[in-house]
């Protein structure tokens, strides 16, 4: 079956050590997506991609970076200077174009500071 | 800018009751309107989406919702809940005139507990 896949599912940072999330998906999609969740708050947005190696920010994209390399990948680095990085992180992938809204999430990574 | 607000942080429902989880929506013109599930510890799942045409929308699991442009509403309902709908719900707002609807603007969630 397609879908995404989001690894790992537990991480642990350091301090002032960068760490990067897996996304991957094998639905044919186009756009990804990357949210981070807060308890009691919506989903916001960090990064999005509509193609491969192009992408935008969101609304909250400071101190985190991404690449798009390959269609099927969207790996996100929770860089230092992201200090407040403890959240649920979300990966997300949809058809492009003009009705093209997140239709598919993985199972998400939760990260830890230690 | 646009923004959704969930009021009902949690709602408590009999299993075989009815549910309705309201959503209200902040934006200048029509929106595209959105309801997702998620499961604890899981992602999100597609539940239904509204982006014109006929206002009562038909979900998966039952569900279904209605636009109520007057209100600013998009309130969710099924008319018989059964255990395994506890989960937390999102309502999403998207500006429909944009390409794309990347930027959606989730609300904070309503938390659903299923009773026997």
């Amino acid at each position: 079956d397609g879908g995404i896949t989001q690894s790992p599912k537990y991480l642990f940072r350091k301090e002032g050590q960068n760490v990067t999330l897996s996304c991957e998906q094998n639905l044919n999609h186009d756009a990804m997506y990357w949210y981070r969740q807060d308890p009691g708050q919506g989903l916001r947005l960090i990064y999005y991609s509509q193609i491969v190696n192009d992408f935008q920010k969101g609304d909250i994209a400071e101190g985190y970076s991404v690449s798009r390399e390959k269609k099927e990948s969207f790996p996100l680095t929770v860089t230092s200077a992201q200090k407040n990085p403890t959240a649920f992180y979300l990966c997300a992938s949809s058809i492009a174009g003009t009705e093209s809204y997140p239709q598919h999430f993985g199972d998400g990574t939760r990260l830890s500071i230690l | 800018a646009q923004s959704v607000t969930q009021p009902d942080i949690h709602i408590t429902v009999s299993e075989g009751a009815s549910l309705e989880l309201r959503c209200n929506y902040s934006y200048g013109a029509t929106p595209y309107l959105f309801w997702y599930v998620q499961s604890p510890g899981q992602g999100l799942q597609l539940l239904l989406k509204y982006f014109s045409g006929d206002t009562l929308v038909q979900g998966i699991k039952g569900f279904e919702a209605e636009f109520k442009r007057s209100q600013s509403s998009f309130n969710l309902r099924k008319p018989s809940v059964h255990w395994s709908d506890a989960a937390e719900y999102f309502c999403a707002v998207g500006p429909s005139r944009n390409f794309g609807n990347e930027k959606l603007t989730f609300g904070t969630g309503t938390r659903l507990t299923i009773i026997p």
